[in-house]
């Protein structure tokens, strides 16, 4: 049972525009939620998080939108840039004490030059 | 600062062969998790350990896989005997606090 879901396996996008990476959970118990970029032949490293508290997270180019009612989260990258494209996972944990990290299957962003 | 490091990089073993992969977590790090990737699944947690001792193997698969973390700068995950079915990156990750993991480069492991 996937509990964090990212249905879109792969999203091409031009340079300079903007790049949407989506997530969906089915546990309400999760309140925190992380993007990961992983690179090939690299480990995941990360990218941004967002806590429930908070609806929007932004860091440079990046930004994290969390819809809680619909258990949803996005990424986007605005300019997207061809060093943009790897592969992006979305996790998701409970807060307090040892919490697992839940990760999505990833989505692999192609920015074309 | 040294990262999370991972041995071997690449292993490539006979079926029935036993594999064991280590991992240095960074230091000061009192969390470390194994992780493996494979397309249908993603990343999936196979045991987390803190302060060296296990605390969710949930994940492990099956009796085949074994792990343990006899020191704070040391981990080892052990596969026996393995199986074509294993053959995915096993990557190592650790935490000081918080959420934020940070992994190792990845263990690929083809089990031909």
């Amino acid at each position: 049972d996937q509990q964090v879901k990212q249905n879109s396996p792969s999203l091409s996008v031009q340079e300079g525009r903007i790049s949407i990476l989506n997530c969906d959970y089915t546990n309400s118990m999760f309140d925190y939620f992380l993007w990961y970029k992983k690179y090939p032949a690299e480990g995941p490293t990360f990218l941004i998080s967002i806590s429930s508290i908070k609806d929007k997270n932004e860091d440079g180019r990046f930004t994290v939108f969390l819809n809680k009612s619909a258990k949803h989260l996005s990424l986007h990258i605005v300019p997207s840039q061809p060093g943009d494209s790897a592969v992006y996972f979305c996790a998701a944990s409970g807060s307090g004490g040892y919490q697992k990290v839940t990760f999505g299957t990833g989505t692999k962003l192609q920015v074309i030059p | 600062d040294a990262g999370v490091i991972q041995s071997p990089r690449h292993e490539v073993t006979e079926m029935g062969q036993e594999v064991t992969l280590r991992c240095k977590p960074i230091s000061g790090h009192n969390s470390l998790f194994w992780y493996r990737q494979t397309m249908m699944r993603g990343l999936e947690l196979l045991i987390y350990f803190n302060n060296n001792v296990p605390i969710d193997d949930s994940g492990m698969p099956e009796d085949r896989f074994s792990a343990k973390m006899p020191n704070a700068s040391f981990s080892t995950l052990k596969i026996q005997p393995s199986e074509p079915r294993d053959s995915a990156v096993y990557f190592c990750a650790s935490v000081s606090s918080g959420n934020t993991i940070y992994f190792g480069e990845g263990s690929w492991l083809t089990v031909v």
